[in-house]
């Protein structure tokens, strides 16, 4: 189906840390897999993306990986810092829609 | 480019009042999307446009909303009756063709 499965709903570490935040998806025909930051009282913005020819994708601290065969990707966040603290969603495009998961809450405590 | 951009941020009406959402996308993009956000259904796609044509409406709860796109810079969202179930964070965003999706800051509603 269209859905898109993310974990885990709440994630809290400490400043410095990494944070990892996972999603899977079932169908064959995705190809865009974008990640997306809200902040509180804005709308969502995204902050990387990979698409299925690629299997990891890197800018400074954040990394997204890929694995088309398991159908899942997952968002990677090192050396974390207190203005990381977002809802993170994850989102898949299959055709011209985008299918969103329902997104982890990231605590970075100082 | 100012990106997507929203009006109102804010709206706060009564039960049975219509309500008008807007929406400019980035220029040059020719997909616009309309998603209503809540705490419990999440992100919901309600409805989108392709070169100012909708789509696909199927996410669209019911007869009281509807949306149109006169031309490729402005789109709007009109809630006639408004319930307070309707109230949530409304966003517009919008793509190149197959690129990335860019949404705008969003209109909260509340529906008292």
């Amino acid at each position: 189906g269209e859905n898109v499965e993310q974990h885990p709903s709440t994630l809290s570490v400490q400043e410095g840390d990494s944070a990892v935040i996972k999603c899977t998806y079932s169908d064959s025909a995705s190809n865009y897999f974008p990640w997306y930051k809200q902040e509180l009282g804005k709308g969502p913005q995204l902050i990387i993306d990979i698409r299925s020819n690629v299997g990891e994708k890197k800018d400074q601290r954040i990394a997204v990986t890929l694995n088309k065969t398991a159908k899942h990707f997952s968002l990677h966040i090192t050396e974390t810092q207190p203005e990381d603290s977002a809802v993170y969603f994850c989102a898949k495009r299959s055709g011209n829609q985008f299918y969103f998961g329902t997104g982890t809450s990231l605590t970075v405590i100082p | 480019d100012a990106g997507v951009i929203q009006s109102p941020r804010h709206e706060v009406t009564e039960m049975g009042q219509e309500v008008t959402l807007r929406c400019k996308p980035i220029s040059g993009h020719d997909y616009l999307f309309w998603y209503r956000q809540t705490m419990m259904r999440g992100l919901e796609l309600l409805i989108y446009f392709n070169n100012n044509v909708p789509i696909d409406d199927s996410g669209m709860p019911e007869d009281r909303f509807s949306a149109k796109m006169p031309n490729a810079s402005f789109s709007t969202l009109k809630i006639q009756p408004s319930e307070p179930r309707d109230s949530a964070v409304y966003f517009c965003a919008s793509t190149p063709g197959f690129g990335e999706q860019y949404f705008g800051p969003g209109t909260r509603l509340t529906v008292t």
